[in-house]
């Protein structure tokens, strides 16, 4: 079993829709959450950040995580083609850092049809 | 601004070359990482160094060998490439390492024919 599972995609969605976006883990002792948005043929670049349970907004973003479930979740609200992009899950445990502090989902691609 | 700089932008190389990928960072970050991204993979850590003066393994660390030559810069050798070392290599940098929160190049793009 992966310790974090994403949908690959890819996810086609009208412009102005609301977007979902997932990822299960099963390793308890994660406490960091990221959501990283990756241009085509670009680096990956942080979008959201969250500590342990919870919301954090940030514009038309909203990262939701809940330990309880190991399910964490990033909200698109009034979607453009602009975040046309892979969007990458990654968690961490607080003593971790190094090899085996992050771990990244696959990805899943996004399409905002316009 | 320019972050996290990778070079080169593209190479290829024949089975059995050698080369040099490297990475500079201008944020003053301690932790500096290799990963490579292949298809259906995701991304893979190769190396990473938390400090200047010290490297170790990541998860694919195999045929790969890193430098960390000071505070900046963080190199990635291939000795002797394998067609398998075909992969997109983003280098990244952090000042909060047990956080995840990563700062990263625009990659380096290898075919090894």
């Amino acid at each position: 079993q992966k310790e974090v599972e994403q949908d690959p995609g890819p996810l086609s969605v009208p412009e102005g829709a609301i977007v979902s976006l997932n990822c299960t883990y099963s390793n308890s002792a994660f406490q960091y959450f990221m959501w990283y948005r990756q241009y085509s043929r670009k680096g990956p670049e942080l979008l959201m950040y969250t500590y342990s349970s919870g919301n954090k907004e940030d514009g038309r973003f909203t990262a939701q995580v809940d330990k309880s479930s190991k399910y964490i979740s990033l909200f698109i609200r009034d979607s453009q083609p602009s975040d046309s992009a892979t969007y990458l899950c990654a968690m961490s445990a607080q003593s971790g850092g190094g090899a085996d502090g992050l771990t990244f989902g696959k990805g899943t691609h996004l399409i905002i049809q316009p | 601004n320019a972050g996290v700089t990778q070079t080169p932008k593209f190479q290829v190389l024949k089975t059995g070359q050698s080369m040099t990928l490297q990475c500079a960072q201008d944020m003053n970050h301690n932790s500096m990482y290799w990963y490579r991204q292949d298809p259906g993979m995701g991304l893979r850590l190769i190396y990473y160094s938390a400090s200047e003066g010290t490297t170790d393994k990541g998860e694919v660390p195999n045929g790969y060998n890193v430098s960390r030559l000071n505070k900046r810069e963080f190199s990635l050798r291939l000795e002797s490439a394998a067609p398998s070392q075909t992969s997109v290599y983003f280098c990244a940098s952090t000042a909060r390492a047990n956080t995840g929160e990563l700062f990263f190049g625009e990659g380096s793009r290898l075919t090894v024919l």
